[in-house]
């Protein structure tokens, strides 16, 4: 899987959109982006995913540069719920082995 | 729908005793497996990753190794537990096909203790 850098920490008040950027430079035409969170004491839940064009959920919105060197993750209206570790990774749908690396991600604190 | 299945939940281990943690998935067929382990307020490392029965790779040598005796069962074991081996233990798993994108379902871990 190829590489991607996040922030190691960001923060935001209650009820702000919050926008956690990722860069994937080295991303291949096969990557998928995935979005991951961690929850205290949990482990990951997926969040979203997306190859070229933006995408929208129940739990947030992503965002694709055009290039597709850069993502980022979008949650509309932050809860204190929503403070976590998110994980970008690239996910190549190519390869025939799985091997799945998760970098230390950004850790998100929410301000009430 | 599919689940997956890891006990115990919480586990105290005297250093040099051995170790048997359990993962089970339902629902689906043929799953990539994975462990990975998470020390306190760090990310996740990748233990092992296995593709079918019987196949195993190792990503971090260690007095760890995993087994995968049935498609949807993956074992971690330790035949002498060591302090470092404290951490959080997550099972996964996966599908590698274009519907399921390959999206990661992680169990709820293993939160283990060696003294």
């Amino acid at each position: 899987d190829a590489k991607t850098t996040q922030p190691n920490s960001m923060e935001s008040n209650e009820e702000e959109p919050v926008h956690l950027p990722c860069n994937h430079s080295t991303i291949s035409g096969t990557d998928y982006i995935h979005w991951y969170r961690q929850l205290p004491s949990q482990g990951p839940e997926y969040v979203i995913h997306g190859l070229t064009s933006n995408v929208n959920n129940r739990m947030a919105s992503l965002a694709i540069a055009e290039d597709r060197k850069s993502s980022t993750l979008i949650l509309h209206r932050a809860t204190l719920r929503d403070a976590a570790v998110y994980y970008c990774i690239l996910r190549d749908m190519k390869t025939s082995y799985d091997k799945v690396i998760f970098g230390p991600g950004t850790s998100l604190s929410v301000i009430p | 729908s599919q689940t997956i299945h890891q006990w115990p939940a919480t586990l105290v281990q005297p250093v040099g005793s051995p170790l048997s943690l359990e993962c089970t998935v339902e629902g689906t067929s043929n799953p990539n497996l994975y462990w990975y382990r998470q020390a306190a307020g760090r990310g996740l490392q990748l233990l092992f990753y296995s593709v079918g029965i019987g196949q195993i790779s190792s990503e971090v040598p260690q007095n760890l190794s995993a087994s995968r005796p049935q498609d949807r069962q993956f074992i971690l074991s330790s035949k002498k537990l060591l302090l470092s081996d404290s951490g959080f233990y997550l099972c996964a798993w996966s599908v590698m096909d274009r519907i399921a994108k390959n999206i990661q379902y992680f169990g709820a871990g293993t939160r283990l203790s060696v003294l």
